[in-house]
């Protein structure tokens, strides 16, 4: 069974603190999302890394895809309060997604 | 574009009774996904559909739960009878069709999810 272990679980800082979400698995994946999801709402997705050792940034936060492509990190700089939600890494393999345990992420003002 | 639909948004019943989910893809998704999601945590697939087929349903409590999607559009989760454990929001995700064999790499769209709570 594939797995994807996330963590921190729940991360509370500051606004303007740096931050990392790490998701690890045993399993190799074809490829990883990140999705973001507010609540009462579905996860949004941020992207998609593809190919061992894939670094992609979007804006203030940078996405990486392990060489081995079993694990990912999720690096937020200068973190602000519209940051605030779950974060969650989904790895793709035969036929569907699969979801990791999730990060929440709080950012005060 | 429209987006993936759900109904109802909120669901409360008593333990044993039934309940039926709607799911409205974005329009020229092949694939349909349920899952169900407890409060914090991470989504779990319940089932996949491609077209109006099943490609996996391992996790799907098949003594309670059936889902079916007709016409390769439009699908219904059905949950009876419920149990307290069934709390949760159930979420459905629709995506284009697969890239390159049997590998997914395309994004998943999610409707609002429908959130159910069993007394």
């Amino acid at each position: 069974t594939q797995l994807l272990e996330q963590s921190p679980q729940f991360l509370s800082i500051q606004e303007g603190e740096n931050l990392t979400v790490y998701c690890n698995s045993s399993s190799v994946f074809s490829s990883l999302q990140w999705y973001r999801q507010e609540p009462g709402e579905g996860p949004v997705l941020l992207v998609t890394v593809v190919t061992g050792g894939e670094v992609k940034k979007l804006k203030r936060l940078t996405f990486q895809f392990g060489d081995a492509r079993k694990d990912s990190s999720l690096h937020i700089t200068a973190a602000q309060p519209g940051d605030t939600g779950l974060y969650l890494c989904a790895g793709s393999g035969t036929y569907k997604y699969i979801f990791g345990t999730g990060t929440r992420l709080k950012v005060l003002a | 574009e429209a987006g993936v639909a759900q109904s109802p948004r909120y669901k409360i019943i008593e333990k044993r009774q039934s309940v039926a989910f709607w799911c409205n893809p974005i329009s020229g998704h092949a694939t349909l996904y349920w899952y169900q999601q407890i409060l914090g945590q991470g989504p779990k697939l319940l089932i996949q559909f491609q077209n109006n087929g099943v490609v996996d349903d391992s996790q799907l409590p098949k003594d309670r739960f059936s889902a079916e999607r007709l016409k390769g559009v439009d699908s219904t989760l059905k949950i009876q009878p419920a149990k307290l454990e069934d709390s949760a929001v159930y979420l459905c995700a629709s995506s284009q069709s697969i890239r390159g064999g049997r590998v997914y790499t395309g994004e998943l769209f999610f409707g609002e999810g429908s959130r159910l709570t069993v007394l």
